[in-house]
């Protein structure tokens, strides 16, 4: 079975703290996303990427940037945290190729104060 | 942008019932692909059915079953002798043939009666 973990289930940060939501998929797949998701609008994208240091923006990527510095490993940062960023963000991760499946981590519900 | 939309916030039905969720969808596009995801209140996001728009016949997943019009551009889906375990929200998706992105409708929550 495909594993995807993301560091926190709940988080609460202050306005202006940079924020570090980590995430890591065990079956070595290409590509991993990540979004959030408010009541009311579903999930939105925020970036994906598809290779190692690969990445590109999606919907909503303004106040979000990311790494990828393994394979395995997708993180999602606030550079500074406002309150219009508490949310759910999920994590998601695909094999190579648009016909693939996406598998989706936990998710990190974040309260910005 | 292509656009999701599921017009039932939410949903009840009763245990061992059959629930219908709508989602209709914009693309001018012919490759693309549907799905249904399932977020039960854990949070864990599953896929429960896809349909790839190029196949008329309706994918099913035991009792899960979608009913995809493509010329009306609806694909809604049926939980045919509804379980407890079945209780969640559902999102319609939709991703264009060529393209990585997900565009998500805004949910149904399934509430369902013992």
């Amino acid at each position: 079975d495909v594993k995807v973990t993301q560091s926190s289930r709940y988080l609460v940060k202050r306005t202006g703290e940079k924020v570090f939501l980590e995430c890591v998929q065990d079956m070595d797949h290409e590509n991993m996303f990540w979004y959030r998701q408010d009541p009311g609008l579903g999930l939105r994208l925020i970036y994906f990427s598809y290779d190692v240091k690969m990445k590109e923006k999606g919907d909503i990527p303004e106040g979000y940037s990311v790494s990828r510095e393994k394979k395995e490993r997708f993180s999602l940062i606030l550079e500074s945290a406002s309150t219009n960023q508490t949310s759910m963000y999920l994590c998601a991760s695909s094999l190579e190729g648009t016909q693939e499946t996406q598998y989706f981590g936990p998710g990190t519900r974040l309260l910005v104060l | 942008a292509q656009t999701v939309t599921q017009s039932q916030p939410e949903m009840s039905v009763q245990e061992a019932e059959t629930v219908t969720l709508s989602c209709t969808y914009d693309t001018s596009e012919s490759d693309y692909y549907l799905f249904w995801y399932k977020q039960p209140p854990s949070r864990q996001m599953i896929l429960v059915i896809r349909q790839e728009a190029y196949k008329q016949q309706n994918a099913t997943e035991n009792r899960f079953s979608v009913n995809f019009q493509k010329a009306a551009k609806s694909f809604s889906l049926k939980i045919s002798d509804s379980q407890l375990g079945d209780a969640a929200m559902y999102f319609c998706a939709y991703r264009s043939g060529p393209d990585y992105k997900l565009s998500f409708g805004a949910g149904t929550t399934v509430t369902v009666r013992a």
